[in-house]
């Protein structure tokens, strides 16, 4: 069983450089979503989608891009990369639903220099 | 804006007391939740308790749910090792299906 998986685990990005944040998942949830850790906070929610070809803001959405082409995947691009978005990204998925539970990647460690 | 505000920040006690955690949160919600993070690793769903539950049991897990104070506290008996870890709360409301997370218990477990 995969469940969520996020490519790259480490980047190390120079400030102004663009990236990629890879996400997929084989449960075939329909809601997918891209937080962010920092020391001392919750995860906060960066972007989500309820399905294929719909995805909204959440609560710092500014500096980053998804889409959602597929149900499977939800990419995480990063338009130019700054110092404040050094933090660990992680990738969620779930069922729609109230009472579904979210899966877990393992987290891509960004440093932004 | 988080919703969740867990008490305390950290709590090291010796293997096989137990450990309590509390989560408070502000607004109205459909069932809150609690997962645990391994440190440098993604996080794992333990629990989940519906609005109209006050009491819920999973294993040496215990969690209660007082929405008039706006509150949760986590039991985990007979703590071990493997327990250390980072543990968060979090609330879904109503009106969508985010989850709004708390900042997290550090628990360590002391051999």
């Amino acid at each position: 069983n995969a469940g969520v998986t996020q490519t790259p685990k480490f980047q190390v990005l120079k400030t102004g450089q663009s990236m990629t944040l890879q996400c997929a998942q084989d449960m075939n949830h329909e809601y997918m979503s891209w937080y962010r850790q920092d020391p001392g906070m919750g995860l906060r929610l960066i972007h989500y989608s309820v399905g294929a070809g719909i995805t909204d803001q959440g609560e710092v959405p500014n500096g980053y891009n998804v889409s959602r082409s597929t149900t499977e995947d939800f990419p995480l691009r990063l338009l130019s990369a700054a110092p404040s978005q050094t933090s660990v990204y992680f990738c969620a998925s779930s069922y729609q639903g109230e009472d579904t539970e979210a899966f877990f990647g393992q987290g891509t460690r960004l440093t932004v220099v | 804006s988080q919703q969740g505000e867990e008490d305390p920040q950290a709590l090291s006690i010796q293997e096989g007391e137990n450990a309590t955690m509390n989560c408070s949160y502000k607004t109205s919600i459909n069932n809150l939740q609690w997962y645990r993070q391994n440190s440098g690793r993604g996080l794992v769903h333990l629990i989940l308790i519906r609005s109209n539950e006050r009491e819920k049991h999973s294993g040496r897990l215990r969690v209660t749910l007082d929405t008039s104070k706006k509150s949760s506290s986590l039991l985990i008996t007979a703590s071990r090792a493997a327990d250390t870890a980072s543990y968060f709360c979090a609330t879904r409301a109503y009106s969508n299906y985010q989850l709004i997370w708390g900042a997290g218990t550090k628990l360590i477990i002391k051999p």
